[in-house]
Parts: structure tokens; sequence; C-alpha cells
């Protein structure tokens, strides 16, 4: 079976110091990858996606990047964190598209990061 | 790109009532329409999902509704129960596409 794992839980940082959230999926090759975040109160924005190795599609112009150097791990980065950066971090992944039809994505447990 | 509006924003029903969450979305070409559920400091996960192709789709209390002619679908949850208190999040998916863009959720408390 497919299992997601995202680290760490919980992170708090201070502004202008970096930042490194990974994410692994195992179980599955080739998948589309997603970071998203979740701000307090409100919905899941789209910040990175990629269908493959070193393909990262941006959603989102700031201080945020993501990369993925192996094809089951999507990194999350950040050379200087800003305050309005804080927020509940969620990796997701959902398998390569079957005859043209996408389909459900699977989160991993989230990362809550609090810029101090 | 895809844009999903989702209303209301939260929703206080009495246990047993309904209750229904209605979500637009603005690209005619999507054809995947997920629903999720997340819990008090959990990860959303996937209760219902719905394709272009299917006008409505249920499965126990829930059921969802598709209008593509109107671009919008409903969530419907029915003989509502505390344990369905939680965020209900709308998503919809492009043919062709990978992202996934979500609603803003609505935030579900069932009164006992």
């Amino acid at each position: 079976s497919q299992t997601i794992h995202q680290w760490p839980a919980t992170l708090v940082q201070p502004v202008g110091s970096p930042l490194s959230l990974e994410c692994t999926v195992e179980g599955t090759s080739n998948p589309n990858l997603y970071w998203y975040r979740q701000a307090a109160g409100r919905g899941l924005q789209l910040l990175f996606y990629s269908v493959g190795i070193g393909q990262i599609s941006s959603e989102v112009p700031q201080n945020l990047s993501a990369s993925r150097p192996q094809d089951r791990q999507f990194i999350l980065s950040s050379k200087k964190l800003l305050l309005s950066d804080s927020g509940f971090y969620l990796c997701a992944w959902n398998p390569a598209r079957d005859r043209g039809m996408n389909t459900e994505a699977f989160f991993g447990q989230g990362t809550r990061l609090t810029v101090v | 790109g895809e844009n999903v509006e989702q209303h209301p924003s939260t929703l206080s029903v009495q246990e047993g009532d309904s209750a229904v969450i209605k979500c637009t979305y603005s690209d005619s070409a999507s054809n995947y329409f997920p629903w999720y559920k997340q819990e008090l400091g959990k990860r959303p996960q996937l209760i219902i999902d719905i394709r272009s192709n299917v006008g409505e789709k249920k499965d126990q209390r829930i059921a969802v509704t598709l209008n593509k002619t109107a671009k919008h679908f409903s969530l419907h949850i029915t003989e509502t129960q505390p344990e369905d208190s939680a965020v209900y999040f709308c998503a919809a998916s492009v043919y062709n596409n990978n992202d996934m863009r979500f609603g803003a959720g609505t935030r579900l408390t069932v009164k006992p």
C-alpha cells in the first residue's frame, strides 16, 4: 500500500531563518506531488506541484521554492522566512493520470509552521 | 486557471438535520470533483468524489450532485451526527492538467 510521510510535524522558526520541509511517498512510482498551505481559518492554497523529477510548477510567487530531487521526494524550502509564512503546510500525492482522468489526492499529516 | 468558490464558510445544524454545501467552478474543462473532510488538527481525507460524466453519486448519508451547465456541485449530508463536525473542502481538477484547486472550506458544526 502507498504511504506518505511528511516532517517535521511542528516547527517554530525565527524570521529570516531558512526552511526545509520534506515529503516522501512509498509504494508508488511517478506520483504527482503537491505542496499546499492552509492559513488559519482559510482554505487550501496550492503552492507547487510536480509531475516528475526536476519538474516544478509554481502557483504563487513568493519566497518559497520547491524541489523534487528523487521520484518520490518533494521538498519545500525558503532562504529567509517571513512572518506571513506561518501556516499549516500539507504535502499530497496522487497517481499519474489513468486514462486521462484525475484521481483522489492523499495528504500527509501536515507541518504546522510558526514564524516568530 | 481554475477558480473554485465555496459557500457557506460556516454552517451550524441540529443533529439529525441535513446540511448542504455548494461550490462553483470556472473552467468548463474540469472533470473531477472531490470532497474532503478535515477534522481538527488532522489531514484532509476524501469522503466522496464525482466525475463529469455523472450527475449524482450517493454513499450512505452523503451525496454529491453536479450541474455541468451551471458549473456547480454540491455536497449533501443527511441525518447529521456530531462526528460530522469538521471542515469540508470541495475541489476541481481540469482534464489533462495535474493541479487540483480547492474551495475555501466550510466549517460544519452539528449540535447534539
